[in-house]
Formats: structure tokens, sequence, C-alpha cells
């Protein structure tokens, strides 16, 4: 089980909005910045973006992040098939004193 | 541009330790600022942080594994590696490394190898 918690499943049809949000604790995403890594099966995971909502060069400005409190969110805009793959995020916890990530959360372009 | 690339036996028996490998190209791993991590992902399970080393030889470990694991440097061939002691099947795994950015505001994993798999098997 996870520290953060992340619903298993999200999907949207092209050119939607999507959400995938992420819930943890005050060790963690309430006390240090968020990151979200998308992964598609077989390939390495990469950065789509870090202290909470920016975007690493070459990310799409569809993608956005926010952060209150003890949760996390990524917004996705204009819903594209590329898009389907498996998002975590993932913050340092101070209890732990590691990097912790979320259960992830299989996006599903219909 | 920084890469990443992961080595090591792909086959271990129960109770061996694994033993793998990470190659840097396109930078150097003394560079400050950086850490440099180790993350597994079990078959159709999640991203695990294993853990990281700073170039000074620092490290944090995950306490699930902290006890088996044991991540080092070798400075001259620009590598780092993880040894897990005493596997067992639960160990099965993708193993990735990665880049671990760390600044006064934030952290990030922003270059991952391409993954190596791992299977423990009797």
């Amino acid at each position: 089980q996870s520290v953060l918690t992340q619903a298993p499943s999200a999907s949207g049809t092209p050119g939607q909005r999507v959400t995938i949000s992420c819930s943890g604790s005050s060790s963690n995403i309430g006390s240090n910045s968020v990151q979200w890594y998308q992964h598609l099966p077989g390939t390495a995971p990469k950065l789509l973006m870090f202290n909470n909502n920016q975007r690493p060069s070459g990310v799409p400005d569809r993608f956005s992040g926010s952060k209150s409190g003890t949760s996390a969110s990524l917004a996705i805009g204009g819903l594209q098939s590329e898009d389907e793959a498996h998002y975590y995020c993932a913050a340092w916890d101070e209890s732990l004193n590691g990097m912790i990530f979320g259960g992830g959360t299989k996006l599903t372009v219909l | 541009q920084v890469q990443l690339q992961e080595s090591g036996p792909g086959l271990l028996k129960p109770s061996q330790t694994l033993s793998l490998t990470c190659t840097i190209s396109g930078g150097s791993i003394t560079r400050g600022g950086h850490y440099w991590s180790w993350i597994r992902q079990p078959a159709g399970k999640g991203l695990e942080w294993i853990g990281r080393i700073y170039s000074s030889g620092g490290t944090n470990y995950s306490p699930s594994l902290k006890g088996r694991v044991t991540i080092s440097l070798d400075t001259s061939k620009n590598q780092f590696s993880l040894k897990l002691l005493s596997v067992t099947a639960a160990d099965t795994a993708v193993y990735f490394c990665a880049r671990f950015v760390s600044s006064s505001y934030y952290y990030a994993m922003d270059v991952w190898g391409q993954g190596t798999t791992v299977t423990v098997s009797s």
C-alpha cells in the first residue's frame, strides 16, 4: 500500500480535460513539492512535472500541476491518444527520509 | 545530454546478492547538486524508490529495504551500483537508475535509464 494515494484508473475522450489526484500527508506532500511521472510499459519513466507545477523543457503546456495542503493534482487538457500511460505522483517524505511514489493511475484514452 | 544505462545479471536464485551497475554518459557523476538513484517496478505494480547516493558518498535508503541494500559510487568509471542482499521472489522487478536533482525547493528524477529486468527464481 502506497503512502501517496492515487485512483488506479482514469479515462477520457480525445480533446477532453482529465485530472489525476494524489493524496498524501503532512510529512510528504504537506512538507515538500510534488513531482509527476509518465510511464509507458517497457520504457523509461518520464518526468512530467516538478516543484508542483513546473514543466521540464519539452513537456507540452497541456499538462499542468497544482498542490493544496496535502493533496496534488495533474491536469491534462486536450487529451490525445499518446497520453495513454501510467501516471505517478511522488514526494519526499520527512518521516521516512526517502522518496515515495503514489500507486499510479492508468489513463485510458477512449 | 546525460544518459544512463543499467547493466547486470538478469537471473538470480533466492538468497543470492543482486548487483547492478548504472553507467553515466554525457555528464559527470561528481557534478554538484545531483544525487544518483535506484528505483524498481515489480511486474504489474507501481514504482518503488530504493535509495540515492550523493557525489560525496552520502546515502539515503528506503526503510523497507534498509539493511539489505547498498548503493555505491565508482567515480573513476562514472558509474554507481546497487547491491541487494538475500534476494527473494519479491525482489523480481525492472530496476531503473535515475539522476536525482536536489535543490532548495524541489526534488526530481529527471533522467532515467531504460531499465533492466531482474528475475529471482530457483
